[in-house]
């Protein structure tokens, strides 16, 4: 099983509003990430979870908090959002390491903050 | 840190032509390169890639090539279809900072019949 599933799909949220995105992978992978896209552009790296502990944050504003409650699954904690966060959210896994390195991307959560 | 840059940033061809992306980066402790294929509103996806020990990698219509020396990498299709006509992104991976990808600007291929 190489899928990487992430809900929900789509997301319209408000500005004072609390929402939160998930992901979930079964390949093993112990790195998981969370990725912010926005229209044309390459996705940009916004957390590394390694082995359940982050060890990447790209100084992301404290409004976006992540989760990694276990091995499979990745949450994305929004509060108080500005619409210039409105983008597509990718999340990824892949193996931590110089051997798995292969990342594979869920389809996204497309987020509208109004 | 690494640096990807890409070119051209779109490329249009005829069906059954050939197509040739090329990245180039900056740090030579890179050694994992892939290439991913983003259609509109999809997720990117893993299309071929190549690590530091190999030069050369084919599958099927689609081939990548890397020159370690000069520090880029290539990505070549041939006999093109409509179908392949999506946003193709390089990225590399440092052996140091092994759990971050950086990528290219991106190549907006368009496959006309």
């Amino acid at each position: 099983d190489t899928e990487v599933t992430q809900t929900p799909k789509h997301l319209v949220m408000g500005m004072t509003n609390k929402k939160s995105l998930k992901c979930e992978q079964h390949m093993g992978h112990r790195a998981m990430y969370w990725y912010k896209q926005k229209a044309k552009k390459p996705p940009e790296l916004m957390f590394v979870y390694s082995y359940e502990k982050l060890s990447i944050n790209e100084s992301v504003p404290s409004r976006f908090s992540p989760e990694c409650p276990n091995s499979s699954l990745l949450n994305l904690h929004l509060h108080a959002l500005q619409p210039e966060d409105s983008a597509l959210y990718l999340c990824a896994s892949g193996g931590p390491g110089d051997f798995t390195d292969t990342q594979y991307f869920g389809p996204g959560t497309r987020l509208t903050v109004l | 840190g690494e640096n990807v840059e890409q070119h051209p940033s779109t490329l249009s061809v005829q069906e059954g032509d050939s197509a040739v992306i090329k990245c180039t980066y900056s740090d030579s402790a890179s050694n994992y390169f892939p290439w991913y294929k983003q259609e509109l509103g999809k997720r990117p996806q893993l299309i071929i890639d190549i690590r530091s020990n190999v030069g050369e990698k084919k599958d099927q219509r689609i081939a990548v090539t890397l020159n370690k020396t000069a520090k880029h990498f290539s990505l070549h299709i041939t006999e093109t279809q409509p179908e392949d006509s999506a946003v193709y992104f390089c990225a590399a991976k440092s052996l140091y900072n092994f759990n971050k990808f950086y990528f290219g600007s991106g190549t907006k291929l368009n496959v006309k019949p």
